[in-house]
């Protein structure tokens, strides 16, 4: 069975702060990994999405790394804000399951002033 | 900028009652999922939608549930007969292309089955 296992499960960082999340996965091949932002109650927001062939993906604070040897990708937020508060969850697309999306449990951040 | 639209926000139902969640994805996507999110576990993936038929649907998805896409833009999930087990967070989310492109996800719709 495909699994997507992320650590830490909850983090408390002081705003300014970077931090790093990780993610480990079975799935392999994959066509592609990404990583959500989650705010409680809502629906996920993409922040990267990145095939198997490509090492790390930028968008603004949020820098997503990729090492297929072995099967792990991390999640690096820089200077921290108050907002970045939420859960961040890596997501997997197992081979030739098309749009299927496998999640991890994801990481709760909790970003303080 | 566009988005996906839910109704209602939270619906509250009766065990055994059939229920349909609404969601009104963005205007030019080609492709429609629902996945399903249980109070603090994982989102996990109900179903996919393209062309009128269903793409792909996973082990979740049985025959108590069913999807549709009555008019150019709705799309629908159908719980038959719900179970206190159906209570969750009901997400719908759209795309413009399959593996690889971005899905956009709604807000969600809260079920609660008493």
């Amino acid at each position: 069975k495909n699994q997507v296992e992320q650590s830490p499960q909850s983090l408390i960082i002081l705003e300014g702060k970077n931090c790093t999340l990780q993610c480990n996965y079975t799935v392999s091949p994959f066509s592609n990994l990404r990583w959500y932002k989650q705010d409680t109650g809502r629906g996920p927001v993409s922040l990267t999405i990145m095939t198997f062939s490509e090492n790390t993906k930028s968008n603004g604070r949020y820098t997503a790394t990729l090492d297929a040897d072995t099967k792990q990708s991390s999640l690096h937020i820089t200077a921290s804000q108050l907002s970045d508060s939420a859960s961040y969850i890596c997501v997997v697309s197992p081979p030739r399951a098309g749009n299927m999306l496998t999640f991890g449990g994801g990481t709760r951040l909790m970003v303080k002033p | 900028e566009p988005e996906v639209t839910q109704t209602p926000s939270h619906q509250v139902t009766q065990m055994g009652q059939e229920v349909i969640l609404r969601c009104v994805p963005i205007s030019n996507h080609l492709y429609f999922y629902w996945y399903r999110q249980i109070l603090g576990q994982k989102v996990e993936f109900l179903v996919s939608f393209y062309n009128n038929e269903i793409s792909e649907k996973s082990e979740i998805f049985d025959d108590q549930f069913s999807v549709e896409r009555p008019d150019g833009s709705n799309f629908t999930l159908k719980i038959r007969s719900t179970k206190l087990e159906d209570s969750a967070m009901y997400f719908c989310a759209s795309s413009a292309g399959t593996s690889g492109t971005e899905q956009f996800f709604g807000p969600g719709t809260r079920l609660t089955v008493l």
